[in-house]
């Protein structure tokens, strides 16, 4: 059973460029979640998917990020004219509804790490 | 609106010694609670969660954390800490509400220092 993967780890860029993350969940998980989590914080909701489907942004989510899951299978997180701010782990998760109705269990992937000088 | 406090950004701990992380939440409705570890560089990894039922959850690692409706408290616990038991621990939080969503709210966390 494979883990949550996200590519690439590690980015650098220069203010005002466009980047894009991917995130490939675990393989039978129909929901997918992006979280961001600045230093000495935890992570933070950004918005989360139930297989294509969009169901929830934050207000934290600008103009500027745009996430989308086509097939219901990997995500992609995309930020366009990037500012020093947004230099911070980005984090994907993913879980299934279970069949008991119960509440699920997010799993994390490793992050991609974003440095906008 | 959610919250998670973890009141300590440290906690030191002798090896072989008991040990607890303190978190306290705050939810409109009944929560759902979680606790997460994250080594350096790495993602969270997954450790317990609190649905209902037993109000004392066991968990990966020898880890379990007790839930108290009354204190809006899910403390994590440990009775013989390891060294290897050293990172950032984070509680989070998830309303049960129909308007809650399936966000997780977390805390700011707490890194736990295991000294020999």
């Amino acid at each position: 059973d494979t883990g949550v993967s996200q590519d690439p780890r590690h980015k650098i860029t220069k203010r005002g460029q466009n980047v894009t993350f991917r995130c490939d969940p675990i393989s039978e998980h129909n929901r997918l979640y992006w979280y961001r989590q600045t230093l000495g914080q935890g992570p933070e909701f950004l918005t989360y998917f139930q297989n294509e489907a969009q169901l929830e942004k934050s207000r934290l989510l600008s103009d500027r990020f745009s996430a989308e899951r086509p097939k219901g299978s990997f995500s992609t997180l995309e930020i366009q004219r990037t500012e020093q701010g947004d230099s911070a782990m980005y984090l994907c998760a993913s879980s299934s509804t279970g069949a008991s109705g119960l509440t699920d269990t997010q799993y994390f992937g490793p992050g991609t790490r974003l440095t906008v000088l | 609106a959610q919250s998670v406090a973890q009141p300590e950004d440290q906690v030191n701990v002798a090896e072989g010694n008991p040990l607890t992380v303190k978190c306290t939440y705050s939810v409109s409705g009944n929560p759902y609670l979680f606790w997460y570890v994250q080594y350096p560089n790495r993602g969270l990894q997954f450790l317990l969660k609190y649905i209902t039922g037993d109000n004392l959850v066991k968990g990966s690692y020898g880890f379990e954390a007790e839930f108290n409706k009354s204190q809006t408290s899910f403390h994590l616990k440990k009775p013989s800490a390891l060294v290897s038991d050293s990172a950032l621990y984070f509680c989070a939080v998830r309303d049960r509400s129909a308007g809650g969503g399936n966000k997780l709210t977390f805390g700011t966390g707490t890194q736990l220092k295991v000294e020999l």
